[in-house]
Parts: structure tokens; C-alpha cells; sequence
């Protein structure tokens, strides 16, 4: 099954960018790209997918590499409500799904 | 509203005593899943299923059984918890096939303690 690869931890200041990385080496053809998030005593939640272009949402933009072996995760202007775990995954196909321990934001005031 | 249901939220119990955890989705998905969170290691996945009696192993199936016999189920049995299985675990559901490349859908957790 295809593993993705992110930071563990990562800061920003509040109202300012954020760009959550993710390393996907092994990713297959058909494999699209999931962002969830997680707060604080909650299930994890989506927030956008993506395939091949870089897709905007409400929540989030994504930015895929043109190799597809790696992607971003952009939170335009990041507020403490912001402040999550953050997951990169590939769902696809008849497998199953890691998750691993994702990226936890903090966001400063 | 489309959601995805667990029950209990919390749990506690003694070692040995068989408990099941119900999960129940009204989105008819195909695919449903259980995962376990436990400090320091994340979501890990338990089973999955793809449908209908279909199920498979996930990075941590030892100790747990599921069933699915109807779409919308996908009960996680616990035959002779140990303190070991202490966790928070997590249904979830999605569809299989289509532009949705699997979102899935998270229920709200179940806290379980094993004395």
C-alpha cells in the first residue's frame, strides 16, 4: 500500500499562509490524494482531495507536483481554529488506508 | 443529515468480558472501516470492508472481529478485551467508486477503557 511521508509538527502565525507538505513517492496512477484534519477531541474530518491539478476548496487549496509524488496542503490565512492534526493519505483501490501521525499546526496568536 | 453513527461513546469494562461496538452509516456506502488512536501512533486501521460480507484485515487486526452483513452496519467485536485494547476508536465510511476517490466520512469515537 502506497505511504505518505510529513512533517510531524509544524507552527505558523495566525492570518498568515500555511503549506502542510506531503511526500508521496510510491503513489500509483490512480491514487487521489486526501487531506483530513483532526482537532482536539473530534473525528477526523476531509478537507480536500485531489488527482492531477491542484483543486481549491472553502476549507483549502491543494497543490499536487506535476510527478504526483508529492503535495501541498495551503490554508490561506490560518486561524487558531485552525490549529489541528493533519493527515495526507491515499485511499485508493481495493487496499487498505494508512494514516499515520500527520502534521499537528499549531497556530500563534 | 448524513452521518455515521457509533455507539457507546464511552466504555468501560473488565478484561475477558466479550463487547461490541456498533458503527451504522445512512449514506449507503460501500466501504466502511474501523481505526484505533492511541498517543504517539495515530489512526491506525483495524479492518475494512468493501461491501456486503467482504471484509479485510488493516495494519492492526489482532484481538477484534467485524461482521458485515448489511450495508449500513459494521459492528467491531471485541471477544476477550484486553487492557491493551484501551483506545479511541473510529468508524468510518465512504463510497468506492467515483470522482469522490473514497472521502470518507468519520463517526464521532468511542472512548474504551479495559481494566
Amino acid at each position: 500500500d502506497a505511504k505518505t511521508t510529513q512533517p510531524n509538527s509544524m507552527e505558523s502565525n495566525e492570518e498568515e499562509p500555511v503549506h502542510l507538505p506531503c511526500n508521496h513517492s510510491t503513489i500509483s496512477g490512480t491514487d487521489y490524494i486526501h487531506w483530513y484534519r483532526q482537532l482536539p477531541s473530534q473525528g477526523p474530518e476531509y478537507v480536500i482531495h485531489g488527482l492531477t491539478s491542484n483543486v481549491n476548496n472553502r476549507m483549502a487549496s491543494l497543490a499536487i507536483a506535476e510527478d504526483r509524488k508529492s503535495s501541498t496542503l495551503i490554508l490561506h490565512r490560518a486561524t487558531l481554529r485552525d490549529a489541528a492534526v493533519y493527515y495526507c493519505i491515499l485511499p485508493g483501490g481495493y487496499q487498505k488506508v494508512t494514516f499515520g501521525i500527520g502534521t499537528k499546526l499549531q497556530v500563534i496568536p | 443529515e448524513a452521518q455515521v453513527t457509533q455507539n457507546p461513546r464511552y466504555l468501560i469494562t473488565v478484561t475477558g468480558k466479550k463487547l461490541t461496538v456498533t458503527c451504522s452509516q445512512n449514506m449507503n456506502h460501500e466501504y466502511m472501516s474501523w481505526y484505533r488512536q492511541d498517543p504517539g501512533l495515530g489512526l491506525r486501521q483495524i479492518y475494512y470492508s468493501m461491501n456486503v460480507e467482504v471484509t479485510d484485515k488493516g495494519d492492526v487486526p489482532e484481538g477484534y472481529k467485524v461482521s458485515r452483513k448489511e450495508k449500513r452496519n459494521f459492528p467491531l467485536i471485541l471477544e476477550s478485551p484486553s487492557p491493551n485494547q484501551t483506545s479511541l476508536y473510529f468508524c468510518a465510511s465512504s463510497w468506492v467508486f467515483g470522482t469522490s476517490g473514497r472521502k470518507q466520512f468519520f463517526g464521532p469515537g468511542t472512548r474504551l477503557t479495559v481494566l
